[in-house]
């Protein structure tokens, strides 16, 4: 079965200045999804950015980025330009990309970002 | 327009009661699911329906009952509601294409509360 580790807790920001969210999976597959979600306090979840594992550019989506080591089973998300809108949870997932039809996500525990005005 | 819509939005009720949580898509999706978020955000998938048939069900206890009476709508059922089932659930949907991400659409939540 795999897995997705996030082993941040939490972590704080300065508004403006860049932090970067880790996240570690552990699967036997090769062709697999990976997202970021976002929840605020609103409990919304927001997908901020997604990267199949087939390409090896890294996904970009404005101020947010992801750092994916295919090898190291890595994939990290950095937000630049930090803003006070940017507070929430951060949930890294991951999903098969089975023949068998759509798979579900498989979520880590998830990071609290605080953004420091 | 609401995507993925969820009813209610809170949920308080008493142990030993059953009650249900209704889920419609109108994104034209085939696959639903439903998730849990325990008090530790924890998000873990419950059930996935793809064209109103069951495809996953996870070590969920047979008081959760989930019923598809069309592609877009996936309702749970929850009976005997005990305090450890309080959380927040998740419905969302996505839809099979071949070469896409198929990315999943999140209703609001429901946060249940059993007292």
């Amino acid at each position: 079965a795999q897995t997705v580790t996030q082993s941040q807790p939490e972590m704080s920001v300065q508004e403006a200045e860049t932090v970067t969210l880790s996240c570690t999976y552990d699967t036997s597959e090769s062709d697999y999804y990976l997202f970021w979600y976002k929840q605020p306090p609103s409990r919304q979840m927001i997908l901020v950015i997604r990267q199949e594992a087939y390409k090896q550019q890294n996904a970009t989506e404005n101020r947010f980025s992801v750092n994916f080591q295919k090898a190291a089973k890595s994939f990290s998300l950095k937000i630049s330009d930090s803003q006070l809108g940017d507070a929430a949870m951060y949930f890294c997932a991951y999903r098969s990309a089975s023949r068998r039809g759509n798979t579900p996500l498989v979520f880590g525990k998830g990071t609290r970002l605080s953004v420091i005005a | 327009d609401t995507a993925v819509s969820q009813t209610p939005k809170y949920l308080v009720t008493q142990m030993g009661n059953d009650k249900s949580i209704k889920c419609e898509q109108n994104l034209g999706h085939d696959t639903m699911y439903w998730y849990k978020q325990d008090s530790k955000k924890f998000l873990k998938i419950m059930f996935s329906y793809n064209n109103k048939e069951l495809i996953i069900n996870e070590t969920v206890p047979n008081r959760f009952s989930p019923k598809s009476p069309d592609k877009a709508h996936l309702n749970l059922h929850i009976n005997s509601l005990e305090l450890g089932d309080s959380a927040v659930y998740f419905c969302a949907s996505s839809h099979v294409l071949r070469g896409s991400h198929n990315e999943q659409f999140f209703g609001p939540g429901t946060r249940l509360t059993v007292l």
